[in-house]
């Protein structure tokens, strides 16, 4: 049972460019949910998808977007990069429950 | 709103050496408690959790207890080894009226080095 994947695992983006991460949630899951984590810190919750719609929205601007596909997968977008927006992005699915499980991420580098 | 306040790092202890990491949150409801381990270029693994008041998590000889009194979750190991060196963070999260969960507020993070 493969778990939560994530595409790319690294990327290097401009200023002001535009980006797109992909989220596969583990079988069975219908939730997932995208994290922000910053070096040296926690994770800081972005949004959360369930039944393709935009369940719950944390602390980020309206450049950070996302969709879930009818399978469940889920991207996450950002707009107009900052140098700031470099961190490790993080994925997590669960069955529409407490126990979320997290993929291995994808490093962004905004230079 | 929520928080999680955890212990600052890092934390460095000789193998077989007893281990607590404290870890206190504010809500608003009645949050489920969660540690989750990271380590060194991997993403977070789910360790132990506790869903309501009094419960005790445990998983590979980790151990904390939801204390509503003090606000507290503490993580506990009895004898560390030096495989346990990671970061440790303490989460929580709430019902929604979905019957699913908020997204996890997370602490700082915890780095545990142990030493043989």
């Amino acid at each position: 049972d493969a778990g939560v994947t994530q595409s790319p695992t690294h990327l290097i983006k401009t200023r002001g460019q535009q980006v797109t991460l992909r989220c596969s949630p583990k079988s069975g899951h219908d939730t997932v949910s995208w994290y922000q984590q910053a070096l040296g810190q926690g994770p800081q919750f972005i949004f959360q998808y369930y039944e393709e719609e935009e369940r719950q929205r944390g602390n980020f601007p309206d450049r950070f977007s996302g969709h879930q596909f009818p399978n469940y997968s889920s991207e996450l977008n950002v707009n107009a990069l900052l140098l700031g927006d470099s961190a490790l992005y993080l994925c997590a699915s669960s069955p529409n429950s407490y126990e979320q499980y997290f993929g291995p991420g994808t490093r962004l580098t905004v230079t | 709103g929520n928080s999680v306040t955890q212990m600052e790092g890092p934390v460095t202890l000789s193998e077989e050496a007893f281990l607590t990491i404290n870890c206190t949150y504010t809500a608003t409801g009645y949050p489920s408690l969660f540690w989750y381990v990271q380590y060194p270029g991997e993403g977070l693994q789910l360790l132990l959790k506790a869903t309501k008041a009094d419960d005790k998590g445990s998983n590979k000889g980790f151990e904390a207890t939801y204390r509503k009194e003090t606000t507290s979750f503490h993580l506990e190991k009895g004898s560390v080894q030096v495989s346990d060196s990671a970061v440790y963070f303490c989460a929580l999260s709430e019902p929604n009226s979905g019957g699913g969960a908020d997204g996890l507020t997370f602490g700082k993070g915890t780095h545990l080095i142990i030493q043989p």
